[in-house]
């Protein structure tokens, strides 16, 4: 059971090239999310699924785009990276059946942009 | 909407001593309460969370946190720090809905001085 798994752990881009944070999880959750860590500002939600087909902006959406095509899998993509978006990136999940369950985080791809 | 507040941003402790990291919280509605703490260079794990019945809970390393509804607060406690305490900690809040999303704390850095 490997938890929640995400792809790759470093990355350093140039400013507009795009690419795909990947995140897949094996315990069968229906939420999952992608949040950026950037320091003094802790956590913040970028888009939301709660679902196979379903997805949601969350509080930072402008710059990223998600798909859900699975269960299992949630990407992030940058469309056309900018600066801004240098920042450490953590994808959870959780099982909202049961309220209030723990949300599972990946060990975060830190993603720089020149 | 929900919002977290911790009201420190770092916190300098000697070994063995204690500490308290505060957190405050807003909303509407009635709420889950999380404390995640992150060590270095990892992602967020869940250290304890409140959903209901006694206003105190305990996690298996000693941290404690007692939920004040009056206060609207969240804080976490422990008698006795150890150098391996060194982290950081997040306080989070999800509203009690079905696929509630949650909401992180800016963080607390605990330093545990030898």
């Amino acid at each position: 059971n490997a938890g929640v798994t995400q792809t790759p752990k470093f990355q350093v881009l140039k400013t507009g090239q795009s690419m795909t944070l990947q995140c897949a999880q094996d315990m069968n959750h229906e939420y999952m999310s992608w949040y950026r860590q950037d320091p003094g500002m802790g956590l913040r939600l970028i888009h939301y699924s709660v679902g196979a087909g379903i997805t949601d902006q969350g509080e930072v959406p402008n710059g990223y785009n998600v798909s859900r095509s699975t269960t299992e899998d949630f990407p992030l993509r940058l469309l056309s990276a900018a600066p801004s978006q240098t920042s450490v990136y953590f994808c959870a999940s959780r099982e909202p059946r049961d309220r209030g369950t723990e949300a599972f985080f990946g060990q975060g791809t830190r993603l720089t942009v020149v | 909407a929900q919002s977290v507040t911790q009201l420190d941003s770092q916190v300098p402790v000697f070994e063995e001593a204690p500490v308290e990291l505060r957190c405050n919280y807003s909303s509407s509605v009635s709420v889950y309460l999380f404390w995640y703490v992150q060590y270095p260079n990892q992602g967020l794990q869940l250290l304890l969370k409140y959903l209901s019945g006694s206003t105190l809970v305990e996690s298996i390393n000693g941290f404690e946190a007692e939920f004040n509804k009056s206060q609207t607060s969240f804080h976490l406690r422990k008698p006795s720090v150890h150098i391996s305490d060194t982290a950081e900690y997040f306080c989070a809040v999800s509203e009690n809905l079905r696929y509630q999303k949650v909401t992180f704390g800016i963080g607390t850095k605990l330093q545990v001085i030898p």
